[in-house]
């Protein structure tokens, strides 16, 4: 298994430009999530998606859009890149069956918007 | 609303020495509490996590947190930290049936000589 993977490890936007950071997970999990993480915040949570076509906000979805067609994906778009949304992007995927609530984590994407 | 605090922002300790990093958690609820670990530039893995059953939980590397719902308190604690233990440490709290986790704002832990 690769676990969840995420593309690319590293971007730099220019304001206005829109990307989309990928996120895959191999592990048959339902459940899906996207963080951001900024110095000395924590993670703070963009959306998540409970199985492929459900998707809900988190606490930051301001200027970004998810969709999930297939269970292994869970893309992120941003469609107007600002500098508020220079941070490090975390995506993270649990099994609905145990419950545990455990997460597994990728290793992020560095997006620089200047 | 679930909440996570983890007072310490920063903390030295000197390699061989013990070391006890602190959470504190706001819900309502039975509450599933976890302990993650980053790595400069890495994402997050798993230390540890808690719950039901024996509140005094082992995870890897050495380390172990002590669950206390009187004090709403989840601290992690390892007998003896080595250099390759410096990294920034998270607390997060959820609830059953997988809903999203709230974090605490981290604790980076520096080992000096």
């Amino acid at each position: 298994n690769a676990g969840v993977t995420q593309t690319p490890k590293f971007r730099i936007l220019k304001i206005g430009q829109s990307m989309t950071l990928q996120c895959a997970q191999d592990m048959n999990h339902n459940y899906m999530y996207w963080y951001r993480q900024d110095p000395g915040m924590g993670l703070k949570l963009i959306y998540y998606s409970v199985g492929a076509g459900i998707t809900d906000k988190g606490e930051v979805p301001n200027g970004y859009n998810v969709s999930r067609s297939t269970t292994e994906d869970f893309p992120l778009r941003l469609e107007l890149a600002a500098p508020s949304q220079t941070s490090v992007y975390f995506c993270a995927s649990t099994p609905s069956f145990r419950g545990d609530n455990e997460q597994f984590f990728g290793p992020g994407t560095r997006l620089t918007v200047l | 609303a679930q909440s996570v605090t983890q007072p310490d922002i920063h903390i030295t300790v000197s390699e061989g020495a013990s070391l006890e990093l602190r959470c504190n958690y706001s819900y309502g609820a039975t509450p599933y509490l976890f302990w993650y670990v980053q790595s400069p530039g890495q994402g997050l893995q798993l230390l540890l996590k808690y719950f039901s059953g024996d509140t005094l939980v082992q995870g890897i590397k050495g380390f172990e947190a002590e669950f206390k719902r009187s004090q709403s308190s989840f601290n992690l604690r390892k007998p003896s930290v080595h250099w390759s233990d410096a990294a920034e440490y998270f607390c997060a709290v959820g609830a059953r049936g997988n809903t999203p986790l709230v974090f605490g704002k981290g604790t980076r832990l520096s080992v000096i000589a």
